[in-house]
């Protein structure tokens, strides 16, 4: 159960669009749409944003979009905004029938 | 409105044992699976166990198999987690959250530290 491989931090400015890779392999991220992202807040509950690859959940902005091709999801966020910054984690299904997160990724908006 | 309630952290020594809860009110408990998640001091989300609806399936992460035990009582809407043997590891947040796969509602967590 190794975690999924994302990068540590990533910026961007008020307004740009940043892109957050989530690298698995054929057994979690590759083998299943059964990717999510979560944004958390220090000292708050971790929120989902995207669920199965790509499905934002009700009431979550549509700044978020998610996608995934081979072994490897994505998560974009458009038109940063200072509440964005955050951690994001993405999690994938395995066929092991467990759950794997990755290390987490810091997104600062400068 | 969905609410989950941890509770049942502490500071525990090496090797003692302890036993979580995570109180669920707002939606109909027994139709959904239920997982913990855990974050380490500085360190990322690691999820640690999840549950069937019925309670008849469970599934853990390596590193705590064997020493963790999930449950659920759907009669009182609450979900456990029985950690033994603890190790100075197991120190985290221990988050309770709602399904397996897309964790759509979380608790606010409960700490649990492992110090002599």
């Amino acid at each position: 159960q190794s975690a999924l491989t994302q990068p540590a931090s990533v910026s961007g400015s008020l307004g740009q669009s940043i892109t957050i890779s989530c690298t698995g392999t054929s057994s979690d991220v590759g083998g299943f749409n059964y990717v999510s992202w979560y944004q958390h807040h220090p000292d708050k509950a971790p929120k989902l944003i995207i669920h199965d690859v790509s499905n934002r959940p009700s009431g979550v902005s549509d700044r978020f979009s998610g996608s995934k091709s081979g072994n490897t999801a994505s998560l974009t966020i458009s038109g940063l905004q200072a509440e964005d910054d955050a951690e994001y984690y993405c999690s994938s299904y395995t066929s092991s029938s467990t759950v794997v997160f990755g290390g987490g990724t810091k997104v600062t908006v400068v | 409105e969905v609410q989950l309630l941890e509770s049942g952290g502490g500071l525990i020594q090496p090797g003692g044992s302890l036993r979580l809860s995570c109180a669920v009110s707002g939606l109909t408990f027994s139709r959904y699976a239920m997982s913990w998640v855990r974050q380490p001091p500085g360190k990322g989300l690691e999820w640690v166990s999840s549950i069937s609806e019925t309670g008849s399936a469970t599934y853990y992460a390596d590193s705590v198999k064997g020493r963790f035990t999930i449950s659920r009582d759907n009669s009182r809407n609450t979900l456990y987690l029985q950690i033994n043997s603890l190790r100075a590891e197991d120190t985290a947040m221990y988050y309770c959250a709602k399904e397996k796969i897309r964790l759509d509602d979380w608790g606010q967590g409960t700490l649990v530290t492992v110090s002599s």
